[in-house]
């Protein structure tokens, strides 16, 4: 069965400082990995997705995440913090094509200090 | 367009009673979820449904009851609500099937049960 790591409850940032928030998955073959954010009182928002190819992704709001096979894992980085970016980031693997289904990490809670 | 919506906001509920909470999508997404959220926990899958007319169980499906008549609504029901079912319910959806999407997530339902 997959299964989603995320080491870090809370992480306090100051603003303007780089941001990395850990993810380490288990699963068996290729992973299906997300990064959603959850703001206050809000749903869930996707910021970036991994399904193949270049291991380094692209996300919403100057996130990126580096996928690395060694290490089961999909990190979460971005260069420059700004306050709006403090919320409940969530981990998830999927198990791929016909089976949509995801498994969340607990969660990792930015707080941004000025 | 609305994406996912879900009803009610929140809503405080005697142990032992019936509830159910309400999920309609306008996206036509062929697959719907529900998850609960818990601290500490992070979001678990209850049920989930891969099309109109089909249901699964997810990781903690005992309590509670899905169906799926229709490709936009995916009711939530409680038949006899117990504390331990109090949460943060989110709906989402995903157009599943010819390739790996995301799933889009409600605004959730927060639910007490006393």
């Amino acid at each position: 069965a997959q299964s989603v790591t995320q080491p870090d409850i809370h992480i306090t940032v100051s603003e303007g400082a780089s941001l990395e928030l850990r993810c380490n998955y288990s699963y068996g073959a290729t992973p299906y990995l997300f990064w959603y954010v959850q703001s206050p009182g809000q749903g869930l928002q996707l910021l970036l997705k991994y399904f193949s190819g270049d291991t380094l992704v692209q996300g919403i709001k100057g996130f990126e995440a580096e996928f690395k096979r060694s290490q089961s894992s999909f990190n979460l980085r971005k260069p420059s913090v700004h306050w709006s970016d403090a919320a409940e980031y969530f981990c998830a693997v999927g198990a791929g094509f016909g089976n949509e289904k995801l498994t969340f990490g607990t969660g990792t809670r930015l707080t941004i200090i000025p | 367009i609305a994406g996912i919506t879900q009803a009610p906001t929140s809503q405080i509920l005697a142990a032992g009673r019936r509830m159910t909470l309400r999920c309609t999508q306008d996206m036509r997404h062929n697959a719907m979820y529900w998850y609960r959220q818990d601290l500490g926990l992070g979001l678990r899958l209850i049920h989930y449904s891969n099309t109109a007319g089909t249901t699964g169980k997810g990781e903690v499906p005992d309590g509670y009851s899905v169906s799926r008549a229709n490709t936009d609504d995916f009711p939530l029901t409680l038949a006899s609500a117990v504390p331990s079912q109090t949460s943060v319910y989110f709906c989402a959806s995903s157009d599943a099937g010819a390739s790996y999407n995301e799933q889009f997530f409600g605004p959730g339902t927060r639910l007490t049960v006393l």
